[in-house]
């Protein structure tokens, strides 16, 4: 069984802190990906990799940056933590082989900045 | 841009009543398509995929799916659903080779016992 797990269920930041969420799947699958899921607007992607020390950026970068320095594990940054990026974040996995692009996700980690 | 249409947001159902939810994306080449299902307080999973071959899909727990490309849709359907379905809906393309996924905006379906 796939297993993608995030650092934490819940968080509670400050506004201007460093925030870092964490991912690691057990797969060794080399796609790796962070969304945001926002009520209304589905997912919608932040950031992802296709391998080690490579990062794209989604459809909302603004504001996050990753790092992948190890295949397994994936990190969302927010450099500096505004209200506006209280949501639920989504970290998914997959293998990299042409047909094989279903992803895999963890639990999500909700994030509430004060 | 790739985008995903999803037009019901909310579905309320008795149970034993007929499901189907719309979804609709906008690109006219070669797509992979996927529902995606959360029920209450879980991990978002994958229901049913097509990448090729028989449009009519069929996934996990009765449910089914079907790609007509001329109106690039790719609705999913259940003939009598359950309580145990009440969860959100998620429909999702990948542009094949692309890797990623565009995801529509959700259904949140409640069954009524």
């Amino acid at each position: 069984d796939v297993k993608v797990t995030q650092s934490s269920r819940y968080l509670v930041k400050r506004t201007g802190e460093k925030v870092f969420l964490e991912c690691v799947q057990d797969m060794d699958h080399e796609n790796m990906f962070w969304y945001r899921q926002d009520p209304g607007l589905g997912l919608r992607l932040i950031y992802f990799s296709y391998d080690v020390k490579m990062k794209e950026k989604g459809d909302i970068p603004e504001g996050y940056s990753v790092s992948r320095e190890k295949k397994e594990r994936f990190s969302l940054i927010l450099e500096s933590a505004s209200t506006n990026q209280t949501s639920m974040y989504l970290c998914a996995s997959s293998f990299g082989r042409e047909g094989t692009y279903e992803q895999y996700f963890g639990p999500g980690t909700r994030l509430t900045v004060t | 841009a790739q985008s995903v249409s999803q037009h019901n947001h909310h579905v309320i159902l008795s149970e034993a009543a007929s499901l189907e939810l719309g979804c609709n994306y906008s690109y006219g080449g070669t797509v992979n398509l996927f529902w995606y299902v959360q029920y209450p307080g879980q991990h978002l999973q994958l229901l049913l995929k097509y990448f090729s071959g028989d449009p009519l899909v069929k996934g996990i727990k009765g449910f089914e799916a079907e790609f007509i490309k001329s109106k690039f849709s790719f609705n999913l359907r259940k003939p009598s659903v359950q309580w145990s379905d009440t969860a959100e809906y998620f429909c999702a393309v990948e542009v094949s080779g692309f890797q990623k996924l565009v995801f529509g905006t959700g259904t949140r379906l409640l069954v009524s016992p």
